[in-house]
């Protein structure tokens, strides 16, 4: 079975300083990675994915991710953050022996922008 | 293009009764899933539909139902309510499985 681990359940950053949100899977299979953004009392918004070809993909807001199979690794980075930055951040996988529908989600990461 | 709805937005409920959650997916999608969040357990997968088939479910007791209609539209129903099914349900709605999950605002259930 697939699994996602958040390394950070928060991070506070200053505005306009860079982030990382890092994200670790677990699959014996290839997956699809993909982040997702939750702002309060709202649903989920895509942020980016990566489904295969290059391997730094860039999504919107100004973030990027970075697949690295080796390490397993589908990290987040913003290289100058903004106050609605604010929200909490999941990376989720798809596929292999899970199905490609179904997203398996990691504990989220709270971003807090202080000013 | 509207996009997912959910209904009702905010549910109280009393253990031991039923509910049942609505789900509209964005116009032209075929493909909806649900999933719960909660504090402890995070967002798990319940069901996903397509084209009115249960493709894939989650490890949810049987408590636990959904259905998904000729125009795509989408319910789940919890039976016998627990204090423990207090949760965010979040449904998502796709053009077909493996394009882009489109997630609605969720229904906050609680169970009093």
């Amino acid at each position: 079975a697939q699994s996602v681990t958040q390394l950070d359940s928060q991070v506070p950053v200053f505005e306009e300083a860079p982030v990382e949100l890092r994200c670790n899977y677990s699959s014996s299979v290839s997956v699809y990675l993909f982040w997702y953004v939750q702002y309060p009392n709202q649903g989920l918004q895509l942020l980016l994915k990566y489904l295969s070809g290059s391997t730094l993909v860039k999504g919107i807001n100004g973030f990027e991710a970075e697949f690295n199979k080796s390490q397993t690794s589908f990290h987040l980075r913003k290289p100058s953050v903004h106050i609605s930055d604010t929200a909490e951040y999941f990376c989720a996988v798809s596929g292999g022996d899970q199905g490609a529908q179904k997203l398996v989600f990691g504990q989220g990461t709270r971003l807090t922008i202080n000013p | 293009k509207a996009g997912v709805t959910q209904t009702p937005r905010y549910l109280i409920k009393t253990r031991g009764q039923q509910v049942t959650l609505s789900c509209s997916p964005i116009s032209g999608h075929r493909s909806v899933s649900w999933y719960q969040q909660t504090p402890g357990q995070g967002l798990q997968f319940l069901f996903e539909y397509f084209s009115e088939t249960q493709r894939n479910k989650g490890n949810f007791p049987g408590r636990f139902s959904g259905r998904q209609f000729s125009n795509s539209r989408s319910e789940m129903n919890v039976s016998t309510l627990e204090l423990g099914d207090s949760a965010l349900y979040l449904c998502a709605s796709s053009l077909a499985p493996l394009s882009e999950q489109f997630f609605g605002p969720g229904t906050r259930l609680t169970v009093l």
